[in-house]
């Protein structure tokens, strides 16, 4: 079935350095691809997204691109910031039903990023 | 602000009972909400969809009995488990989209039966 792997945390990082959370995905069709985020006591928000291969969504200093050779959508950001501690995660969509996009979720990642 | 709000945000009850988590739409009509489902250090298990004013479609495995979703209005749905169980002690979570507006998560609720 459609399911969405991405890499176990906790990530640990100091300030400013290069971060990447590795997102694979097996899916039928052409989904969608996310990535949303957690803050501490918070609901998930939508970080990027990219509809199709080869696109790169990017917001806030992180890249994601669709790659469908290697069906990955890995996260990058160049210089992590202490505000960017949260959980990460990964997600694809399907249609669903009347249209309505359903969610495929990655267990999450968990971001520290230390001062 | 939150456009999406999810209350209780934590809940405890006794096993045998029922739990009501409503879900709700601040500043839009949600057409469509979505209810979720994540264990400890495990993603996101999609438990059903709702449309307002028809009845919800669940997910293969998930007991629509055991969990009754209403999505009566479009601001509003609504998330009762019945006869709470301490295995479903766990962390729900709504999401609500509307026709012209994009997908927000409700902060969840934590289950804890004991």
């Amino acid at each position: 079935g459609d399911s969405v792997t991405q890499m176990e945390g906790p990530v640990t990082l100091s300030e400013e350095a290069f971060l990447t959370i590795n997102c694979t995905y097996t899916a039928t069709g052409y989904p969608s691809l996310f990535w949303y985020v957690q803050y501490p006591g918070e609901g998930l928000q939508l970080l990027l997204k990219a509809t199709k291969a080869d696109d790169k969504g990017s917001n806030k200093g992180f890249e994601a691109t669709y790659r469908k050779e290697t069906t990955s959508f890995h996260l990058e950001k160049g210089s992590v910031q202490v505000s960017d501690s949260a959980v990460y995660f990964c997600a694809l969509s399907l249609p669903g039903i009347q249209g309505a996009q359903k969610l495929v979720f990655g267990q999450g990642t968990r971001l520290t990023i230390n001062p | 602000g939150a456009v999406v709000s999810q209350h209780p945000s934590w809940v405890i009850c006794k096993s045998g009972t029922s739990v009501k988590i409503e879900c709700r739409s601040l500043d839009f009509q949600a057409t469509t909400m979505f209810w979720y489902r994540q264990f400890p250090k495990q993603s996101l298990m999609l438990m059903a969809t709702s449309n307002e004013g028809s009845k919800a479609t669940y997910e293969q495995g998930v007991e629509k009995d055991k969990f009754l979703i209403n999505h009566a209005s479009l601001t509003l749905s609504t998330l009762t488990v019945t006869s709470a169980h301490p295995e479903d002690s766990s962390f729900y979570i709504c999401s609500a989209k509307g026709d012209n507006s994009p997908l927000h998560f409700g902060n969840g609720t934590r289950l804890t039966v004991t």
